[in-house]
């Protein structure tokens, strides 16, 4: 199994710009998670989706932020504008239903917006 | 509310036993991670629990007790490998699991 798999894995963008990360989960998850990692405020959950249904966006801190999951096996998060707070890395999870395995976490986006 | 607290940083010796702790108080719980996080690396998946209670995994284990809102990872037999970021993540699994801060774990030699 090759994972989950993110792209691209480094994105340097300017302010302004639109910025679209992009997630493969694990065949056969059914949960699939997008968070965000920076030295100030740790791992933080932007939305998570169970069955490619959106079920709980409320950590999506702004509208600029958009995420979908048109098919089991694709997904994207969208910044429109980015700006420079932006900068982190980002990070797709994905999961079976049962919690016997965990989450297993992509490599990661590192963003950075100037 | 989610609230997590670890310790930020400890240090231990090669082949020494340590144990980090974590405290919780959210919302809705049924269940709580650990995951380990090398620097510049994805984290990953160490142990869940779900009872109170003891769950070993080799050289890693993990307790939990949900009255108390407490869990603790206990690394034995230190390697320079298990030089990282241990993260606790506490809530409901499949939905909104709240990661905490971590503890930077530095193994000397």
């Amino acid at each position: 199994d090759a994972g989950v798999i993110q792209s691209p894995r480094h994105e340097v963008t300017e302010m302004g710009q639109e910025v679209t990360l992009r997630c493969k989960p694990i065949s056969g998850h059914n949960s699939l998670f997008w968070y965000r990692q920076t030295m100030m405020r740790g791992l933080e959950l932007l939305i998570y989706f169970n069955n490619n249904v959106p079920i709980d966006d409320s950590g999506m801190p702004e509208d600029r932020f958009s995420a979908k999951m048109p098919n089991a096996s694709f997904s994207t998060l969208k910044i429109q504008p980015s700006e420079p707070r932006d900068s982190a890395v980002y990070f797709c999870a994905s999961s079976l239903a049962v919690p016997r395995y965990g989450y297993t976490f992509g490599s990661g986006t590192r963003l950075t917006v100037v | 509310g989610q609230n997590i607290d670890q310790p930020t940083e400890m240090t231990a010796t090669e082949g020494a036993i340590v144990q980090i702790n974590c405290t919780y108080q959210t919302s809705g719980f049924n269940g709580l991670f650990w995951y380990q996080q090398h620097a510049g690396e994805a984290p990953t998946f160490l142990s869940y629990n779900v009872l109170d209670g003891l769950e070993e995994k080799g050289r890693f284990s993990s307790f939990l007790s949900r009255s108390k809102g407490y869990s603790y990872l206990l690394l034995k037999e230190l390697q320079m490998k298990d030089s990282a970021s241990y993260l606790c993540a506490a809530g409901h699994y499949g939905q909104n699991f709240v990661f905490g801060p971590g503890t930077r774990l530095s193994v000397l030699p």
